[in-house]
């Protein structure tokens, strides 16, 4: 596609429902990035994707976030059990190469608003 | 926890004028990129530099990497109200495959 895309744009939930946000990345884009944007702030590093494999979840706030990517294009990432901290924006982002010291440009999808009740 | 701080947090100019923003950052790098992110969407790829540049352009962008002092600083000349947007720089860890932000500089140029 002619960029990274993201789903739903905006999503409301009851604290303790299962989220699900999706993540489409420019076509043939070896790595995929998730961070968690809070308001006013920067984003922050959730995870990495190379291909299929998810080779760092180290900024993965609690065993409730659980991202995947099977086929090493579209991903998903879970929020189980919301709680209200939980609410801020998810970007995705996407870049053509492996992720070598930080020398790729990262595209970005729109980001996911998400709101916890 | 963030890698990065902007300095100043908030930035108002005239149109016309130049606007400087700086980053400081906690650990050594391999290189720093800088976004910008318009209110409501994703962030936009500005410019990278290496660790081993001092001083990169790119049309009315200077920016300047100052390694010893693990800071570096963003100028836009002449500025436009189309500028007006949140920029942040980032940094890439020397190992691991972590991306750092910082807290960004709200620059708000009136036209």
């Amino acid at each position: 596609g002619a960029g990274v895309s993201q789903s739903p744009r905006y999503k409301v939930a009851k604290r303790g429902q299962d989220v699900a946000l999706r993540c489409d990345p420019i076509s043939g884009h070896v790595s995929l990035f998730w961070y968690q944007q809070a308001l006013g702030q920067g984003p922050e590093f959730l995870t990495y994707f190379q291909n299929e494999a998810q080779l760092d979840k180290s900024g993965l706030p609690s065993d409730r976030f659980f991202a995947e990517r099977p086929e090493g294009s579209v991903s998903t990432l879970k929020i189980q059990r919301t709680q209200q901290e939980d609410s801020a924006v998810y970007l995705c982002a996407s870049s053509f190469g492996t992720w070598t010291s930080g020398t790729d440009t990262q595209y970005f999808g729109p980001g996911t608003r998400l709101t916890v009740l | 926890s963030q890698q990065g701080e902007e300095d100043p947090q908030a930035l108002s100019i005239q149109e016309g004028e130049n606007a400087t923003m700086n980053c400081s950052y906690k650990t050594s790098i391999n290189n720093l990129q800088w976004y910008r992110q318009n209110s409501g969407r994703g962030l936009v790829h500005l410019i990278l530099i290496r660790s081993n540049e001092r001083e990169k352009h790119s049309g009315r962008l200077r920016v300047t990497l100052d390694t010893s002092k693990k800071s570096s600083s963003l100028l836009i000349t002449a500025s436009r109200a189309a500028d007006t947007a949140s920029y942040f720089c980032a940094t890439d860890a020397l190992t691991g495959n972590q991306f750092y932000f910082g807290t960004g500089t709200s620059l708000t140029v009136i036209p």
